[in-house]
């Protein structure tokens, strides 16, 4: 099983729609979660960190259910410039200190 | 201020050949990570430095590859008898702290071995 795992994709919406992704991690002692966008040959740039209690940015909101280990990101009303991919990120514990990136979701913002 | 800044940014080379990929951290990020993505692949660690500490090379995919970093600054990534299967953008990100911080990435070095 990946340490961190991800529905490619691509999800198709139109402008306007409500999107969610969700992301799966194995290791339980997990302890930092982030979503990263990545454009298309571009490098990735953190979105936003996930905090225990859920958070909000603007039209995008993370979540994170420990129990059931997994992430989420919703984006509302999405725009044509919310396509690319999205990457969802892990700090997988103690002893190796570097973050897991999942392979990413591709969001596709159609007119 | 400054990101994150690797050079070359495009490099073509034949199979067999050494090539040597810079990294420039932010001024003050004691770690630094090297990233390999394969075209339509996630991320790939490779390898990370933090500080004075030694280096965690759990990703290094073979002996042919190796890096180092100068204190807490530039890092060169080298790989030795370059084969096709290196082509790659590889990307180098630097944080403030290991781990639990965001990390900053530089615009990548697209690789490819012919």
């Amino acid at each position: 099983r990946k340490e961190v795992e991800q529905d490619p994709g691509p999800f198709n919406v139109p402008e306007g729609a409500t999107v969610a992704f969700n992301c799966t991690y194995s290791n339980s002692a997990s302890q930092s979660f982030f979503w990263y966008r990545q454009d298309c040959r571009k490098e990735p740039k953190l979105l936003m960190s996930v905090y225990s209690s859920g958070n909000e940015d603007g039209r995008f909101t993370a979540q994170l259910n420990r129990a059931s280990q997994y992430i989420s990101l919703l984006i509302r009303d999405s725009k044509l410039s919310d396509s690319a991919t999205y990457l969802c990120v892990v700090n997988v514990g103690t002893g190796r200190r570097a973050l897991t990136f999942g392979s990413g979701t591709r969001l596709q913002v159609q007119p | 201020g400054a990101g994150v800044s690797q050079s070359p940014s495009n490099k073509v080379t034949e199979k067999g050949k050494d090539v040597e990929l810079r990294c420039d951290p932010i001024s003050g990020h004691t770690a630094l990570y090297w990233y390999r993505q394969r075209l339509g692949q996630g991320l790939e660690f490779l390898i990370y430095f933090q500080g004075n500490s030694a280096p965690d090379k759990s990703g290094l995919p073979s002996d042919r590859f190796s890096a180092e970093r100068t204190g807490e600054s530039v890092s060169t990534l080298t790989i030795q008898r370059t084969q096709q299967e290196d082509s790659a953008v590889y990307l180098c990100a630097s944080s403030f702290l290991a781990g639990q911080e965001t990390q900053y990435f530089g615009p990548g070095t697209r690789l490819l071995v012919l």
